[in-house]
């Protein structure tokens, strides 16, 4: 366990669907990220949240929607998704992003849209 | 624009033998270097990291070489072993507009042949 948790592990959706996925992190962290991992790519950073204030947006397309209530819990709100977004989708939590540390990273969500 | 060039994009070595992957980058601002492991089902974890005032930090089987001069850097596993096999990832990250956020290389898939 690295402290991050992402629930659900495997997500099957429909391209009319609306889902979230939850990250969890008890590191007392105050830097939160989303990645997305698809095969042979690099780690392609989505999101970033520093205090619970969004700093990065790395042009996602807005059917990719994040929403950070406080420093522990990120989610990404999912709909109408398309195949291509099918990838591991990683949570990611470090101290703050000033300060150069390590990322600690979730097991991710298996994500497939049908 | 990849930023941080990776390889080989996979590497198969003998239990005992050295494996060895390479990094270079084009930033010169970039001045933390870290390398991550990732296993089948999780996610991405440090492994190893060094920062460009020394040419070469150890622990234990693991090894970073760096030449500043070069924009290259290289993770060494001694005495590769079955265990060992999994994804690495190299990352680059530098202070710029006050954020420490890495970028990724796309990641060498390493099996350990026993």
């Amino acid at each position: 366990e690295t402290g991050v948790t992402q629930t659900p592990r495997h997500l099957v959706m429909g391209m009319t669907n609306k889902k979230s996925l939850k990250c969890e992190q008890h590191l007392g962290h105050n830097a939160m990220y989303w990645y997305k991992q698809s095969a042979k790519k690099p780690l392609e950073l989505m999101f970033v949240y520093n205090f619970k204030e969004q700093t990065e947006n790395n042009s996602v397309p807005s059917r990719f929607s994040p929403e950070c209530p406080n420093s522990s819990h990120l989610f990404l709100h999912l709909h109408t998704l398309q195949p291509e977004d099918s990838a591991l989708y990683l949570c990611a939590s470090s101290q703050e992003i000033t300060v150069v540390g390590e990322a600690f990273f979730g097991q991710g969500t298996r994500l497939t849209v049908v | 624009q990849q930023q941080v060039k990776q390889s080989p994009q996979s590497l198969i070595v003998q239990k005992g033998g050295i494996s060895i992957i390479n990094c270079a980058y084009e930033n010169t601002a970039f001045d933390y270097f870290p390398w991550y492991q990732q296993f089948p089902g999780k996610g991405p974890a440090l492994l190893i990291a060094i920062r460009p005032d020394v040419s070469e930090k150890k622990e234990g089987r693991f090894t970073i070489s760096f030449n500043k001069s070069a924009k290259q850097f290289s993770l060494h596993i001694m005495d590769s072993q079955p265990g060992d096999s999994a994804t690495y990832f190299c990352a680059a990250s530098a202070r710029t507009g006050g954020s420490y956020i890495p970028t990724f290389g796309r990641g060498t898939s390493l099996i350990v042949h026993p």
